[in-house]
């Protein structure tokens, strides 16, 4: 069975901290995707990566960036962590780049900004 | 306006019932539509994959796409109160890659 884990399942921050979400995966996959989910708003690309070092922009990058320096680890950065930010973050992988590719989640991490 | 809505619910319904769930959309490019199911406190999980229009039934459960109204259904029969969870659906468009557009997801509660 394919395996996403998340660093964390729950984090508390304060304003302005740096944070550090990370995501691993145990199959290989190429494609890795990082999500926020929200209320009302359900899930939002934030940023994806189809290769090492190669990531792209989703639909709400503001405020994060992404490092993916090994094929298996894909982490999420808030450099200067504001309430608005308070989320539930999912990380995804899938296997390679097609319409019909099953994203697998990790259980997801929650976050709170004080 | 949202490239694909649903609607949230909750929706609570007794065990034995058939719940259906729907999702409308408004890129006619989408031709990968998947339903996922999200229990509390986990990430959401494939249920059901279908290509462009037609039905999919797999024990249970039975995902419908109708390309031509933008609309795509998810049936669930006898329904159980383990089927109680949020369901998303989610597409892509061809050329899009891996890339999803999901929906907001509907809770929904089956009691026993």
């Amino acid at each position: 069975d394919v395996k996403v884990t998340q660093s964390s399942r729950y984090l508390v921050k304060r304003t302005g901290e740096k944070v550090f979400l990370e995501c691993v995966q145990d199959m290989d996959h190429e494609n890795m995707f990082w999500y926020r989910q929200d209320p009302g708003l359900g899930l939002r690309l934030i940023y994806f990566s189809y290769d090492v070092k190669m990531k792209e922009k989703g639909d709400i990058p503001e405020g994060y960036s992404v490092s993916r320096e090994k094929k298996e680890r894909f982490s999420l950065i808030l450099e200067s962590a504001s309430t608005n930010q308070t989320s539930m973050y999912l990380c995804a992988s899938s296997l390679s780049w097609g319409g019909r590719e099953t994203q697998y989640f990790g259980p997801g991490t929650r976050l709170l900004v004080l | 306006q949202k490239e694909v809505e649903q609607d949230p619910g909750p929706l609570s319904v007794p065990e034995g019932a058939i719940v259906s769930l729907n999702c409308t959309y408004s890129n006619s490019a989408f031709q990968y539509f998947m339903w996922y199911r999200q229990y509390s406190r986990k990430g959401p999980e494939l249920l059901m994959y279908t290509y462009s229009s037609g039905n999919k039934e797999d024990g249970r459960f039975t995902a419908q796409v109708d390309k031509s109204s933008k609309y795509i259904s998810l049936f669930i029969r006898d329904s159980q109160p383990s089927d109680s969870a949020t369901y998303l659906c989610a597409m892509s468009a061809t050329g899009s890659g891996s890339r999803l557009t999901f929906g907001e997801g509907t809770q929904l509660t089956v009691n026993p």
